[in-house]
């Protein structure tokens, strides 16, 4: 079965820390991998990732993926409180289909 | 760009009742996938089309739920009849083929 896995699950910092989150995926037909950023609405569009070893970045954010070891991770540098939300790793496979992972939960307290 | 609109924002309905979702993806975008999410289960894919054309519906939980693309520019996601555990946030999201998807504002669903 796909399935995607993001860890931690949540996670406390202080503002100025820096912070890495990680996504490990199996999927039958990989086609890139997206990360999202939700707070109190929809997701909203971060990074999209298709070749390897190929950094993301903008502004505090940055992305790479690691199509050989199935993982990709995010990180964002001098956190602010306005980070805070809940940040979803997706696989996109065949005809477009996203596999979501359960997400990771990040507070970043003032 | 208007974005992907969904309509209502909010539902409130009582058990056994007919709900309606609707969704106007962005213009120009050729898919369009329907998405539930709770805390219990997070974000699950009900269904998606390609073309207007339903691709993959595995996600529908069952026989209740119904969606629908007639054209390019609206679908709508039927339960009936409406239970309790059917309450969640339905997001309505569109792309260009192999493309990033963009998230609606979402519906959230309380069956009472």
């Amino acid at each position: 079965e796909d399935k995607v896995v993001q860890s931690p699950l949540s996670l406390v910092v202080h503002e100025g820390d820096t912070v890495t989150l990680n996504c490990s995926y199996e999927v039958t037909n990989f086609r890139s991998l997206l990360w999202y950023k939700q707070e109190k609405k929809a997701p909203t569009f971060l990074f999209m990732l298709t070749s390897s070893g190929i950094e993301k970045k903008s502004g505090r954010l940055s992305s790479i993926l690691d199509k050989k070891e199935l993982f990709s991770i995010l990180n964002i540098t001098a956190t602010q409180t306005g980070d805070s939300a809940v940040y979803l790793c997706a696989v996109v496979e065949y005809g477009n289909k996203l596999v979501f992972g359960a997400g990771t939960i990040l507070r970043v307290k003032s | 760009d208007a974005g992907v609109i969904q309509s209502p924002r909010h539902e409130v309905t009582e058990m056994g009742q007919e709900v309606t979702l609707r969704c106007k993806p962005i213009s120009g975008h050729n898919s369009l996938f329907w998405y539930r999410q709770t805390m219990m289960r997070g974000l699950e894919l009900l269904i998606y089309f390609n073309n207007n054309v339903p691709i993959d519906d595995s996600g529908m939980p069952e026989d209740r739920f119904s969606a629908k693309m007639p054209n390019a520019s609206f679908s709508t996601l039927k339960i009936q009849p409406s239970e309790p555990r059917d309450s969640a946030v339905y997001f309505c999201a569109s792309s260009l083929t192999q493309g990033t998807q963009y998230f609606g504002p979402g519906t959230r669903l309380l069956v009472l």
